[in-house]
């Protein structure tokens, strides 16, 4: 199972908006509004900032968007803070009944 | 509050078998899928499996397809994962994470445990 492709890293100074493309197919992320987008720090457990494309659990900061064109999704982050800083991963429902990650964007606050 | 705590992790040699737990609570437990994601050391996150609220539908990736089975005890509000012929391959940090409705990829994986790891080795 390939996995979803993301860029290997991206980088923002502090205040400025990055976005986070994650590409797949029509068989899952342009096939399915089940896409989600998971921060996690060094060492610690995944958490949901993004879930169903653009939606967005409560708790998480509205800086956090969610958006997709045809077969990609991404992640925008506007107002980047320094506590942004980790990796992030995209994830999609893939037609056969899985999941399927991409394979994760280090996220630099410069 | 919400928490899955993870259990059962360690070594194994090539060819041997581990059983995972995971213990919930703070939420109802059958109205919600569960799952088992893993991360290899330095490596991106990997869905493992999945298992509906009811616990009569399981569903698998190809890597582990007969040779991981996953269950869940509703009265003890725990999730099970079964690992059978184990490869190096398998090491990893095994998390178990929440599924947000009752089907397992509606509403995002909202909840999830801080690990357990797993090492495969001779």
């Amino acid at each position: 199972q390939s996995a979803l492709t993301q860029p290997a890293s991206e980088s923002g100074s502090p205040g400025q908006s990055i976005t986070i493309s994650c590409t797949g197919t029509n068989s899952d992320v342009g096939g399915y509004n089940y896409v989600s987008w998971y921060q996690q720090h060094s060492g610690k457990a995944p958490k949901l900032m993004i879930f169903d494309v653009t939606s967005r659990p409560s708790g998480v900061s509205n800086r956090f968007s969610g958006s997709r064109s045809g077969n990609t999704a991404s992640l925008t982050i506007s107002g980047l803070q320094a506590e942004d800083e980790a990796s992030y991963y995209c994830s999609s429902y893939r037609s056969g009944n899985t999941l399927i990650f991409g394979g994760g964007t280090r996220l630099t606050v410069l | 509050e919400v928490q899955l705590l993870e259990s059962g992790g360690g070594l194994a040699q090539p060819g041997g078998s581990l059983r995972l737990s995971c213990a919930a609570s703070g939420f109802t437990f059958t109205n919600y899928a569960m799952n088992w994601v893993r991360q290899a050391p330095g490596k991106g996150l990997e869905w493992v499996s999945a298992l509906s609220g009811s616990g009569d539908t399981t569903y698998y990736a190809d890597s582990v397809k007969g040779r991981f089975t996953i269950s869940r005890d509703n009265s003890k509000n725990t999730l099970y994962l079964q690992m059978n012929s184990l490869r190096a391959e398998d090491s990893a940090v095994y998390y178990c994470a929440k599924s947000g409705s009752y089907h397992f990829y509606y509403f995002g994986l909202d909840v999830w445990g801080h690990g357990t790891t797993v090492t495969v080795s001779s």
